[in-house]
């Protein structure tokens, strides 16, 4: 079964800084990933997902991922953060053609402070 | 466009009581999830759908049913409620095709079991 770790509960880090949150995944079969963001009291919404072909995925609000199958990783990336980027990340794996199972990790929590 | 609705979104339940969340979608989804959601540990698959008149467990899936008699409703339930059960519970809707796939959540449901 599919699984994923997030590996920082929680990243604090100053504004126009860069930040990386990290994500590590195991499956058995190939997979889709995916960076869902969740701001305070509300659902979650996609920030980006890697499906098969480039490595390097570009999302919105200027986040992008880099997909490392040797590694099994996918960790999530900003070069300058902004107040408003505060929020819960959650990454997410799904097994191609598979369960249809989408599992989730833990979350990373990102504080952006002045 | 209304996405995915979840009813109600916060209830107070007391011990042993039973209540059912509807989760409706008007994509015309053929996936659907039930997952909840726990400070510190992500969130966690409870059951979910590939079709009208499936379902399948999640990784959570004790003290709770589901049914999809319709393709637009996701239901869950709790026959008897337990403290335990105090969490933030999330439905997703999710479409898969060509190599491609992506889910869309709901606001979420606030239960409190007193």
């Amino acid at each position: 079964a599919q699984s994923v770790t997030q590996l920082d509960s929680q990243v604090p880090v100053f504004e126009e800084a860069p930040v990386e949150l990290r994500c590590n995944y195991s499956s058995s079969v190939s997979v889709y990933l995916f960076w869902y963001v969740q701001y305070p009291n509300q659902g979650l919404q996609l920030l980006l997902k890697y499906l098969s072909g480039s490595t390097l995925v570009k999302g919105i609000n200027g986040f992008e991922a880099e997909f490392n199958k040797s590694q099994t990783s996918f960790h999530l990336r900003k070069p300058s953060v902004h107040i408003s980027d505060t929020a819960e990340y959650f990454c997410a794996v799904m097994d191609q053609g598979g369960s249809e199972k989408l599992v989730f990790g833990k979350g990373t929590k990102l504080t952006v402070n002045p | 466009n209304a996405g995915v609705t979840q009813t109600p979104k916060f209830r107070v339940l007391k011990t042993g009581q039973s209540m059912t969340l509807l989760c409706a979608q008007d994509m015309n989804h053929e996936y659907m999830y039930w997952y909840r959601q726990d400070p510190g540990m992500g969130l966690r698959l409870i059951h979910y759908s590939v079709g009208e008149g499936t379902t399948a467990k999640g990784e959570v899936p004790d003290g709770y049913n589901v049914s999809r008699l319709k393709k637009q409703n996701f239901l869950l339930g709790l026959e008897s409620a337990a403290p335990s059960q105090t969490s933030v519970y999330f439905c997703a809707s999710s479409w898969y095709g060509n190599g491609d796939t992506e889910a869309f959540f709901g606001q979420g449901t606030r239960l409190t079991v007193v």
